[in-house]
């Protein structure tokens, strides 16, 4: 069955850092997002991108934040400057059509 | 303003017992609302959605009910199983847009 990969599982980096986060979403699918989890709290919508563009953002999306799919497979999330803040997990997902969401396993993101 | 939340952050169930988790939400603006799963170090996993337009749907062992009137979204699982043991979010996706919107979630413990 086709699933949603995420890579690293876990990145520790420091303040002020740059870190690329990495997803292959299923492939005959349209529709990408980002969400963040901080640790014991809900899933937070960061960004849709849909037919090579952002589609949407949520107010946490700001100037830091960027995302990319730079070729048919992956679709990556940028933090240019990261912030204690930051921390969180960080899941991938995609859809074909439909509510449906698929979501990757996670990147851990520590931020010291 | 949009918000999705929970009415209990816990519920524990016998093994075998109908477990409901409830849900309300204050943002009518949405075209689905859909329940996901989350199991420890993993991302979320879609169980069933309804659209708007519908009051009730059946899945496998899942039901799902939603109260226009009073904003109120319900999953009701039936002969609950260990395996069942996870944190439950409901979550509403905006009509016309790309957001999903999650809520607190519920940790759902079954007793063996």
């Amino acid at each position: 069955e086709p699933e949603v990969t995420q890579t690293p599982s876990h990145q520790v980096t420091q303040m002020g850092q740059e870190v690329i986060l990495r997803c292959v979403p299923i492939s005959n699918h349209l529709y990408f997002y980002w969400y963040r989890q901080i640790l014991g709290q809900k899933v937070e919508f960061l960004v849709s991108f849909y037919n090579n563009e952002i589609s949407e953002k949520s107010e946490i999306f700001d100037d830091q934040f960027s995302v990319e799919r730079p070729d048919g497979s992956n679709f990556t999330l940028k933090i240019r400057s990261t912030k204690l803040e930051d921390s969180a997990m960080y899941f991938c997902a995609s859809r074909r059509s439909g509510p449906e969401q698929y979501f990757g396993p996670g990147t851990r993101l520590t931020v010291t | 303003g949009e918000s999705v939340g929970l009415h209990l952050p816990t519920l524990s169930v016998q093994e075998g017992d109908n477990s409901i988790i409830n849900c309300a939400y204050s943002n009518s603006a949405s075209d689905y609302f859909i329940w996901y799963k989350q199991e420890s170090g993993k991302g979320p996993q879609f169980i069933i959605d309804i659209r708007s337009n519908m009051d009730k749907r059946q899945g496998q062992r899942v039901t799902v009910l939603l109260n226009k009137t009073v904003k109120h979204l319900s999953l009701q699982i039936a002969a609950t199983q260990p395996g069942d043991s996870a944190v439950y979010f409901c979550a509403e996706k905006v009509t016309g847009g790309f957001k999903t919107i999650f809520g607190a979630g519920t940790r759902l413990f079954v007793k063996a």
